[in-house]
């Protein structure tokens, strides 16, 4: 059975750091890794998609990069700011049925 | 505007009372999710459908039922068997590949 990790479970950092969440899964039999991101009380905003035969994929100031073999994603995102503050959750998708299987997520909190 | 509209966004229920969450997608999607996310975990699969007049249990399908008449509807209700209800629910769609996410009913026993 597919289980998504993720380390920190919480972070603070001073605005303006560069920061890296990690996900690390059992199964590297994925179809693709999404990155989300969630405000209190609102939905998933979907950030990143990488596809299994990608390695990385960039939007702005996020990099996400994927290493199927070793069952880990990083989410780097550079010069944080204070509006990057919420809880970063990731998810792979495969041959499971439900096709979607999520990690407790990280909560980020960037200081001003 | 596309996207996938869940309503009411807070809801209240008394004990022993059935509620049905609402989840309206205009996206063509074929597949369609329910989620339950209770704080500080991840998100638990309550049903899928991945077709229209077909659905599956996910891991926490006790206490809820489905229906998929239509491609764009996925309402969920929580019966009164579910002794726990309160929590947020989250349903999402997907064409196949990338997941996308309505935001979410708030449910509250009172």
């Amino acid at each position: 059975k597919q289980e998504v990790t993720q380390i920190p479970a919480a972070l603070s950092v001073p605005e303006g750091e560069n920061l890296v969440l990690n996900c690390s899964f059992t199964d590297s039999a994925i179809y693709n890794l999404q990155w989300f991101r969630q405000d209190p009380g609102k939905g998933l905003t979907s950030l990143l998609l990488i596809q299994s035969s990608q390695r990385e994929q960039t939007s702005g100031r996020l990099n996400a990069s994927l290493d199927k073999s070793s069952g880990r994603s990083t989410l780097y995102i550079a010069a944080s700011q204070p509006g990057d503050s919420a809880t970063y959750l990731c998810a792979v998708s495969g041959n499971y049925g439900q096709n979607f299987v999520f990690g407790p997520g990280t909560r980020l909190s960037v200081l001003p | 505007d596309g996207g996938i509209t869940q309503s009411p966004k807070y809801l209240f229920r008394k004990e022993g009372q059935n509620v049905t969450l609402s989840c309206e997608q205009n996206l063509n999607h074929d597949a369609m999710y329910w989620y339950r996310q209770d704080p500080g975990q991840g998100l638990r699969l309550i049903y899928y459908s991945q077709i229209v007049n077909d659905f599956q249990k996910g891991d926490i399908a006790e206490g809820y039922s489905v229906s998929r008449e239509k491609k764009e509807s996925f309402p969920l209700t929580v019966t009164s068997a579910q002794k726990n209800p309160t929590a947020f629910y989250l349903c999402a769609s997907t064409p196949g590949i990338e997941a996308f996410f309505g935001q979410g009913t708030r449910l509250t026993v009172v």
